[in-house]
Formats: C-alpha cells, structure tokens, sequence
C-alpha cells in the first residue's frame, strides 16, 4: 500500500523558514513518471500547488512562490524536504504532499496532510 | 498562466439527483484536467484523470467530460456520501493549477 506522510513544527514564528518533509512508501522516486508534490490549503480555502520533483531531479514551482521555497529529494530515503522561508501569518495551511504520476498526469495519493500556523 | 474557472462555488442537491460542476481554461489545455473530491477535514481524493478517466475504484456515478477550454464533471446519482468539495485542476509542463473548488451539501 503506497503511503506518504508529511511531517513538520506545528508552529513557526513570523520571518522563519518552514522545513516539512515528506516521508512515503511502496514506491520509488527513481522510477520513470514518478513524482512528489507539495499543495497547502489555507483553512476555509483551496487547494494551491506549491512544487514539485520529479524522478530525474526535474523540479517545477508555483511562480508566486518560487523565490521562498526550495524542494529536494533523498531517494535512499524515501524523502522529499520542501523549504519555505519568510513565513508570514498568511502561510497558515495545511500543507499535504502527493505522488504525482506522470502516466495518470495526477497526483493519485496524497498525505493526510500537516497544520502549519505562522504566529508570534 | 492558464487560469481555471470552477463553477458553481457551491451547490445543494438532493439524494438522487444529477449534479454537474464545470470548469473553463482561460486558453486551450486539450486534455490536462483532472477531477478531485475531498471530504471535510480529509485529504483530496483523485477521481478523473485525463478530463475522462475514471480512477481505479471511483464508482461509476462519477464521471468527466470535455477537451480544450471546458470540462464537466457530473454526479449521475447523488450519494449522501458524496458530500464534499470538488477541484478541478490543470496540469502542464510547468504549472499544476487547482480550480476554486464545489461545494458540495445535500438538501
């Protein structure tokens, strides 16, 4: 059964840099189409794609966002890190990551996703 | 960059009944379009891949159609476990965009 699970501080101040990682299962990211995603959902909000990595190192960001985060793999890990500095109050989400497989072109399994909040 | 419009933001219908929930590409995506339901306080669920492809072990009530600029995704008989938000979201080369989501309630 293929899992993902998204872990990270619940709490992050004003001006920090978030570090959440994304620990999966029953699947690896040195498979050809393979891919692992990040999306947040503010609350009461939708969904917004964050970034992505792909099996050959191939990493795709939101152009809104680009400059704050970064997104990397550890493949003997079964890892994806996605960084995102100078959190504002405005970042308080959940933030869920998901395989993304390029022979669907969707993200076929998600995390249970982890709450963030940005405050003092 | 393509922006998605998801229509309607909300919806209340009855057990039984059919529902369609629509989304528009500002430019043509052919295909690239994909269906998500996600229940309260749950992680979005895939349901179409491809504009038209139903998921592995979606029920067949579920369905997509469409290509180019407008897509449908309809509900041919409503569950009262259906009760959920729906997203759309496009995908191509570069960007991965969600629509604004459906909110689905029954009646």
């Amino acid at each position: 059964q293929i899992t993902l699970k998204e872990s990270g501080p619940p709490l992050v101040k004003p001006t920090q840099t978030l570090t959440l990682t994304c620990t999966f299962s029953a699947f690896s990211l040195s498979t050809n189409g393979v891919g692992v995603g990040w999306i947040r959902q503010p609350p009461g909000k939708a969904l917004e794609w964050l970034a992505l990595t792909y099996w050959d190192d191939d990493k795709r960001y939101s152009p809104s966002l680009k400059s704050r985060l970064t997104i990397t793999k550890d493949t003997s890990k079964n890892q994806v890190v996605l960084t995102m500095t100078n959190m504002e109050a405005v970042d308080t989400a959940t933030y869920y990551c998901a395989r993304w497989t390029s022979s669907l072109g969707a993200f076929d399994v998600w995390g249970q996703g982890t709450m963030v909040t940005v405050s003092s | 960059d393509i922006q998605m419009t998801q229509s309607p933001s909300s919806l209340s219908a009855s057990v039984g009944d059919r529902v369609t929930i629509t989304c528009q590409a500002s430019q043509d995506i052919r295909k690239y379009l994909n269906w998500y339901q996600q229940k309260p306080g749950k992680a979005p669920n895939l349901l179409i891949y491809h504009a038209s492809n139903l998921e592995t072990g979606v029920p067949s009530r579920f369905s997509g159609s469409g290509s180019g600029t407008d897509f449908t995704f309809t509900i041919h008989s409503l569950q009262p476990e259906d009760i959920a938000t729906y997203y759309c979201q496009h995908y191509d080369n570069l960007l991965y965009t969600f629509g604004q989501g459906t909110k689905l309630e029954i009646k």
